[in-house]
């Protein structure tokens, strides 16, 4: 059962144009969501987050929005760069518990061409 | 600044032997978890820890160990490597602070069971 979902395996930007990334959940529980960048041969590094107080998060080129009542949030990165090339994962967690577990996404890979 | 450091970079062990991925983290975190990736999916979680002394399966616990003695480190041990078990491995930790926060992962692990 993928709580989270991101059903784009790839996707594929010219330099300066907008990159819009899609991620679904499931769980109405979930109400804190992060976006990763993960480069090959590294780990993930952390990007931009959202709690579900919001709809919407801004920093710099990177704005992410969620759509609650959909469970559907968004990526959006502008203007894209080569450097933006690498895998984007979604990734929720939920309050409650004694934990913070993150659910991850598939993940998508995005090639920004020159 | 040294945050998550994992060892080995990479192995490969032969069916039916075993060994321990090693994890320390510097940040304090009290969070610790372990994560594998497979090849087009996402990160699924293995174990984590919410302390020295605590810890708990995650989605894929099968085949793996762990133990908590120390804040700073989080050992995941394979006893009786299986072919399945080929993947990439992660460890991550994270604070409490705040409530919602991101984790912060380690350069991976790539294991190969032959």
């Amino acid at each position: 059962d993928q709580q989270v979902k991101q059903n784009s395996p790839s996707l594929s930007v010219q330099e300066g144009r907008i990159s819009i990334l899609n991620c679904d959940y499931t769980n109405s529980m979930f109400d804190y969501f992060l976006w990763y960048k993960k480069y090959p041969a590294e780990g993930p590094t952390f990007l931009i987050s959202i709690s579900s107080i919001k709809d919407k998060n801004e920093d710099g080129r990177f704005t992410v929005f969620l759509n609650k009542s959909a469970k559907h949030l968004s990526l959006h990165i502008v203007p894209s760069q080569p450097g933006d090339s690498a895998v984007y994962f979604c990734a929720a967690s939920a309050r409650g518990g004694a934990t913070n577990k993150l659910i991850f996404g598939t993940g998508t890979l995005l090639a920004v061409q020159p | 600044n040294a945050g998550v450091t994992q060892t080995p970079k990479f192995r490969i062990l032969k069916i039916g032997q075993s060994m321990t991925l090693q994890c320390t983290q510097d940040m304090n975190h009290n969070y610790m978890y372990w994560y594998r990736q497979d090849p087009g999916m996402g990160l699924k979680l293995i174990y984590y820890s919410v302390g020295a002394g605590i810890t708990d399966k995650g989605e894929v616990p099968n085949g793996y160990n762990v133990s908590r003695s120390t804040t700073e480190d989080f050992p995941l041990r394979l006893e009786l490597a299986a072919p399945s078990q080929t993947s990439v491995y992660f460890c991550a930790s994270s604070t409490v602070q705040g409530r919602n926060t991101e984790a912060f992962f380690g350069q991976g692990t790539r294991l190969t069971v032959v």
